[in-house]
């Protein structure tokens, strides 16, 4: 069984410039949730998808927007990129019924410069 | 505003002695409590839970105490070792929310030999 896997692993981007992250949630989950890790804090809930469907949000701009695909993996975008993006962005997956247990990993290492 | 709340940023513990890392939380709907474990450059993995209606659960070195009236959880880990220097994330979460993770800031451990 695969855990869960982000890509890619470190980028840096631009002020003002798009963005897209990928998540690849564990086999069977079909839950996927992203949160943003700032530096010296605790990841903060941007969003749920929950069958391809988002199923709630955090307080993140409407900028921050995802998608889910028929096979549960995920998509991560944020436009018009600011300084303050800059962040660890952690995916985390969730078995059917089983919200209580979110797997993360290892998240994406994003620089807005 | 920050529901979950870890006040000791850092914690130093001599190999084989008790670590507790404490845990603070606003919200009184929370339901659900976790502690996770972070090593740099991976994803948080879980590390043990806590049900609102127990007050405590044993995991091999590893309990987490839960004080409802007090708002207020601790995870204690009996005998601490090298490996378990790392960064540990306490998160809690309500069933009416589809126990979406609010996280604390983290405190970071270092077991010394």
């Amino acid at each position: 069984e695969t855990g869960v896997t982000q890509s890619p692993t470190h980028l840096i981007k631009t002020r003002g410039q798009q963005v897209t992250l990928r998540c690849s949630s564990q086999s069977g989950h079909n839950t996927v949730s992203w949160y943003q890790q700032a530096l010296g804090q605790g990841p903060q809930f941007i969003f749920q998808y929950y069958r391809e469907e988002e199923n709630g949000r955090g307080n993140f701009p409407p900028r921050f927007s995802g998608l889910q695909f028929p096979n549960y993996s995920s998509e991560l975008n944020v436009n018009a990129l600011e300084l303050d993006d800059s962040a660890l962005y952690l995916c985390a997956s969730s078995a059917p019924g089983r919200f209580t247990e979110a797997f993360f990993g290892q998240g994406t290492r994003l620089t807005v410069v | 505003d920050q529901q979950v709340k870890q006040n000791s940023p850092s914690l130093s513990v001599q190999e084989g002695r008790i670590s507790i890392l404490n845990c603070d939380y606003t919200n009184s709907m929370f339901d659900y409590f976790l502690w996770y474990k972070k090593y740099p450059a991976e994803g948080p993995t879980f590390l043990i839970s806590i049900s609102s209606i127990k007050d405590k659960n044993e995991d091999g070195r590893f309990t987490v105490f839960l004080n409802k009236s007090a708002k207020h959880l601790s995870l204690h880990i009996v005998p601490s070792q090298p490996g378990d220097s790392a960064v540990y994330f306490c998160a809690a979460s309500e069933a009416s929310n589809d126990y979406k993770l609010s996280f604390g800031a983290g405190t970071t451990v270092t077991v010394r030999a």
